[in-house]
């Protein structure tokens, strides 16, 4: 039972448009998101988070978006460069002091020059 | 200075071998974790220790030991390796609580049995 799902295995934007990301969870305990970032041959590396009690978090060029009553939350990267060509995985976590991340299938994101 | 290492990279053994891959983190936090990515690519979470105690152990055969000698080190055994044991195990730190802050991945084994 897949509680994280990311349904677009693959995204192509072109460089400089916005890219998004999305994000399904049916577990309704989640109460901590996490996007991931990850490279060929490299871990993953965090890149963005979102409580629950927020609908939204920004850091530079990425935002994440939380809708609660859909249980749905989305990335947003603009402007998409190059460098953001990379798979991206959701996670989810129930609460402080729950170690467990469960993570989504991922979404391979490729930026076209 | 890398914050959270494993090796080695690549293991290729046979089935039925017993192999074991190593993990240390110098960020100073308290619970680590390890990761099995398969090939349909799905990243699950297999243990999670804090300061040496296990906390998380997600359904894994008895196969698979982990230990923790101490807060800055989780090594992982496998007994018996078999086909499906095939993957790329990842292996994480954090501070207590991931809730509130992220996981640090290493790099990822990547095994390989035949």
């Amino acid at each position: 039972d897949q509680q994280v799902k990311q349904n677009s295995p693959s995204l192509s934007v072109q460089e400089g448009r916005i890219s998004i990301l999305n994000c399904d969870y049916t577990n309704s305990m989640f109460d901590y998101f996490l996007w991931y970032k990850k490279y060929p041959a490299e871990g993953p590396t965090f890149l963005i988070s979102i409580s629950s009690i927020k609908d939204k978090n920004e850091d530079g060029r990425f935002t994440v978006f939380l809708n609660k009553s859909a249980k749905h939350l989305s990335l947003h990267i603009v402007p998409s460069q190059p460098g953001d060509s990379a798979v991206y995985f959701c996670a989810a976590s129930r609460g402080f002091g729950n170690e467990k991340l469960t993570f989504g299938t991922g979404t391979r994101l490729t930026i076209i020059p | 200075d890398t914050a959270v290492s494993q090796t080695p990279k690549y293991l290729v053994t046979q089935m039925g071998n017993d192999k074991s891959i190593k993990c240390e983190q110098n960020l100073g936090h308290d619970t680590m974790y390890w990761y099995k990515q398969d090939s349909k690519k799905f990243l699950k979470i297999m243990f999670s220790y804090n300061n040496k105690e296990l906390i998380i152990n997600e359904t894994v055969p008895n196969r698979f030991s982990p230990k923790s000698p101490d807060k800055a080190h989780l090594n992982l055994h496998i007994n018996s390796l078999e086909l499906g044991d095939s993957a790329v195990y990842f292996c994480a730190s954090s501070i207590r609580g991931v809730g509130n802050t992220e996981a640090f991945f290493g790099q990822g084994t990547r095994l390989t049995v035949v």
